[in-house]
């Protein structure tokens, strides 16, 4: 099975700040990796399928990078509406989430 | 629009059943399959597996092979998850998602608690 290990865990930063978050994966899972945002109390909301494609609707402050097995999202300008928890998700062979990264103003 | 709306709240007994329905429109239900993901309280997505909304078949991630069974009723555009002898630590919320993660229920919780 594949395993995904996503850093940090908590992270603390200031609107308008550059924030970045990585997930790496066990072994290579090509591009197929998702990025999604929850916020207390809600369901996942897709931001970033297959690496670096942004859903519809979602920010151009959102954007993600990587190949093969690390991978980024970047959010380029924190907005206070962006505090959630991020996960990234592995579709390469069969499905798995990373632990997640709750995110939080300075 | 496409939703996917998901039944209400459980409280259950250990030992006892609970089947959760999530009820697709806006879209052509077997067009994508059904995924079910776990989230245990204050912690993480774990995924329990999917159904083909087209030929009924199921796939189950390993930790969810026995008591956990994913069914449809395609004529409502419906799928469901029962979870069979419960344990506390099922108490999660469970949601459903489209199969290209787009779209996802709201969550149902259910509770198991004696």
């Amino acid at each position: 099975d594949i395993q995904m290990t996503q850093s940090p865990s908590f992270l603390s930063a200031s609107v308008g700040d550059r924030v970045t978050i990585n997930c790496k994966a066990s072994q290579n899972i090509n591009k197929y990796l998702d990025w999604y945002q929850q916020k207390l109390g809600e369901a996942p909301k897709l931001l970033i399928y297959n690496t670096n494609s942004l859903h519809t609707g979602i920010p151009s402050r959102f954007s993600g990078s990587g190949s093969g097995t690390d991978f980024t999202l970047t959010i380029s300008s924190l907005q206070p509406e962006d505090v959630a928890t991020y996960f990234c998700l592995q579709h390469n062979s069969g499905y798995t989430f990373g632990a997640g990264t709750k995110l939080e103003l300075k | 629009q496409i939703q996917l709306v998901q039944s209400g709240p459980e409280l259950k007994k250990p030992g006892e059943s609970v089947k959760i329905s999530c009820k697709a429109s806006g879209y052509t239900f077997t067009d994508y399959a059904m995924h079910w993901v776990k989230q245990a309280p204050g912690k993480g997505l774990k995924w329990m597996g999917w159904i083909n909304t087209y030929t009924g078949k199921p796939t189950y991630a390993d930790d969810f092979k026995g008591r956990f069974v994913f069914s449809l009723e395609a004529s409502a555009s419906t799928a469901n998850l029962q979870i069979s002898n419960l344990k506390n630590e099922d108490t999660a919320t469970y949601f459903c998602a489209r199969g290209d993660y787009a779209y996802w229920g709201q969550g149902t919780l259910v509770t198991v608690s004696s």
